[in-house]
């Protein structure tokens, strides 16, 4: 079976720090990657998503950046953090299918930048 | 993507079928209708997804009007555990489409 994984769990960073965000897809090959962020007490916002080995599409302008330097893995990314971004962090994955679209969510990296 | 709107939140009774409305009426022929919940400080889950035909799986049934422009996803009893933000989305199938979240509906249910 799939699983998805994300670490940390949780992360306090202050600002200006750098930010390395990890996640990781098991049973599954050539998914489809995708970043969000939901802010507090907000619905997701989607903030890069992946179809390969890096290739990297943005959608929304910020100082986040991504990666994927590796089939299975994606990486969320910061040189220098802002009080901004601050949230909650999920990584996702689609399965494959010409029928469905379905995405499967990872538990998320709770991010507070002080 | 096609927007969808719901309520903002409802309240349900423990053991009560608890019905979630969806309208999606700028809906597409190729677009499917697709749940999600997200349980607080938990990544979304997926649940049910159906184009026009109703649904039931083991979490919970769809509904989808006969015009497509609405639909309502019923948890059959609800239980504490039910208590999450429940998103509805409308979106063509395959490629790789981002899936674009609302606020969703915060369903509480009471003991």
């Amino acid at each position: 079976s799939q699983t998805i994984h994300q670490w940390p769990a949780t992360l306090v960073q202050p600002v200006g720090s750098p930010l390395s965000l990890e996640c990781t897809v098991e049973g599954t090959s050539n998914p489809n990657l995708y970043w969000y962020r939901q802010a507090a007490g907000r619905g997701l916002q989607l903030l890069f998503y992946s179809v390969g080995i890096g290739q990297i599409s943005s959608e929304v302008p910020q100082n986040l950046s991504a990666s994927r330097p590796q089939d299975r893995q994606f990486i969320l990314s910061s040189k220098k953090l802002l009080l901004s971004d601050s949230g909650f962090y999920l990584c996702a994955w689609r399965t494959g299918g010409v029928s469905t679209d379905t995405q499967y969510f990872g538990p998320g990296t709770r991010l507070t930048v002080l | 993507d096609a927007k969808t709107t719901q309520p903002p939140s409802m309240d349900c009774a423990e053991g009560r079928a608890a019905n979630l409305p969806c309208n999606h009426s700028t809906i597409s022929g190729n677009e499917y209708v697709y749940w999600y919940r997200q349980i607080h400080s938990q990544g979304p889950q997926y649940i049910i997804h159906g184009l026009k035909n109703n649904e039931t799986n083991e979490m919970a049934s769809l509904i989808i009007t006969e015009d497509r422009k609405s639909s309502t996803l019923i948890l059959p009893h609800a239980t504490l555990r039910d208590t999450a933000v429940y998103y509805c989305i409308v979106r063509v199938s395959g490629g790789y489409q981002k899936v674009t979240f609302g606020t969703g509906t915060k369903l509480q249910v009471i003991p």
